[in-house]
Parts: C-alpha cells; structure tokens; sequence
C-alpha cells in the first residue's frame, strides 16, 4: 500500500486554465504538507496543515489553494496556471508538526 | 530565513570509492535529516538526526548532526551503481511555531560501474 499518494502523476495543461492535484496518506498522520521542485531540483516548502489547520503558508501565489478536507487529505487547487508553474510538486505527511516528513512521489506539472 | 549550504553540487565517482558530502546552515536546527531521490520518485528518508554531536548509521550509509547544531555531514561507503540519485540535507528549525523543514539545494551522486 502507497503511504503518501498523489494524483495525477502527469499533468499538462494550458496557461489560464485551473487544475487540482490531489493528496491522500494512510499514515495516520496529523501533519501535511506542499512543495514545490524546481527544474534545478531545489525543494521549497509551499503549504502545511495540522489536523486541517494551515500552519504554514510560504510567499505563494494566492492563485494557490490548498484545502485539507480531513487529517488524511491535502489538496492543491491552482487557478490561472502560468507558465512559471510547471514544476513537479511534492505532497509530505509527518506523524507530527516537526516530524520526519514522507513524500509522495510527485505530481509533474507542464504549463503550456 | 535559514540558509542551507549543501556541497558538492554533484560527484562523479568509481563504484567501490567512498563518498562524503556535507550541509552548512546559517542557524542553529534541531533536527538534521538526509534524503534520496532517485528519477520519478519523491524523496525518501535515510537518516534522521536529533541531537548535537549524534553519529547514526544505515547500511553503507553513515550521518551525523554537527556539534555547533549548524552542520551534518552524510557519508556513503564502496559505493555501488544504486547509490545513484539526489541526496538532499534537510534542517528543522523549530523556534516559535515555525516547524519549517529547508532544504539544501542537493548533491547530484552518480556512480561509474
């Protein structure tokens, strides 16, 4: 069984249209999270929610979205897709706010 | 915000040659932990370090959390082809509220059989 999954895996699209990744982990974890992978593969944090509750939420756009309708889901809704969001976003989970973080194995966004 | 130096940016090596690589932070973290990330997949959690001065071990794989809490260094033993991949330092800084996992920037690993 995945522990942290994402969907979709690939997702192409074109500029100004909205699209959803969704996330789901049976951890049984308290704790989610968004990054974001640059094409230089540099990993930056962009959303976290414990027990639902936005903890962290880094400078991202506000055409970013997240909403965690329970402990075990993390979704991401991006409006208005630019071409500078094409990038492979990662969804994480830790048993706890400062815990090892589990990764999902990515949602590969291409904005055309 | 904290800053984590991560070098090398990459390494060619020979399989069987060790490997050392090494993380720098501008502050003090609680926590120091190492990641791979192979093509196409997410990262995976190597070593998690917890206190100043910690040496752990995984296999080939041999970390430890720095005395002054500002570095962590990973080290890979003989290496083999599967060592491939990105390995990533990560620090928690936990002052305040601010659970914020930072990473490094990555060391690029590649392995000539």
């Amino acid at each position: 069984d995945t522990a942290v999954s994402q969907t979709p895996k690939y997702l192409v699209t074109q500029m100004g249209n909205d699209k959803s990744i969704k996330c789901e982990q049976n951890l049984g974890h308290d704790t989610m999270y968004w990054y974001k992978q640059d094409s230089k593969k540099f990993l930056k944090i962009m959303f976290s929610y414990n027990n639902k509750e936005l903890i962290i939420n880094e400078t991202v756009p506000n055409r970013f979205s997240p909403k965690s309708p329970d402990k075990a889901h993390l979704n991401l809704h991006i409006n208005s897709l630019e071409l500078g969001d094409s990038a492979v976003y990662f969804c994480a989970s830790s048993q706890f706010l400062g815990g090892e973080l589990f990764f999902g194995e990515g949602s590969r966004l291409t904005v055309l | 915000g904290q800053q984590l130096n991560q070098s090398p940016q990459s390494m060619f090596i020979q399989e069987g040659e060790d490997v050392s690589m090494n993380c720098t932070s501008s502050s003090i973290f609680n926590t120091w932990l190492w990641y791979k990330q192979e093509p196409g997949e997410g990262p995976v959690l190597l070593i998690a370090l917890y206190k100043a001065g910690e040496l752990t071990s995984n296999g080939r794989l041999t970390a430890q959390f720095g005395i002054t809490r500002k570095d962590s260094f990973l080290n890979i033993s003989a290496s083999i082809p599967s060592d491939v991949g990105i390995y990533f330092c990560a620090g928690f800084y936990s002052g305040g509220s601010n659970y914020k996992l930072t990473f490094g920037k990555g060391t690029l690993l590649t392995v000539n059989p």
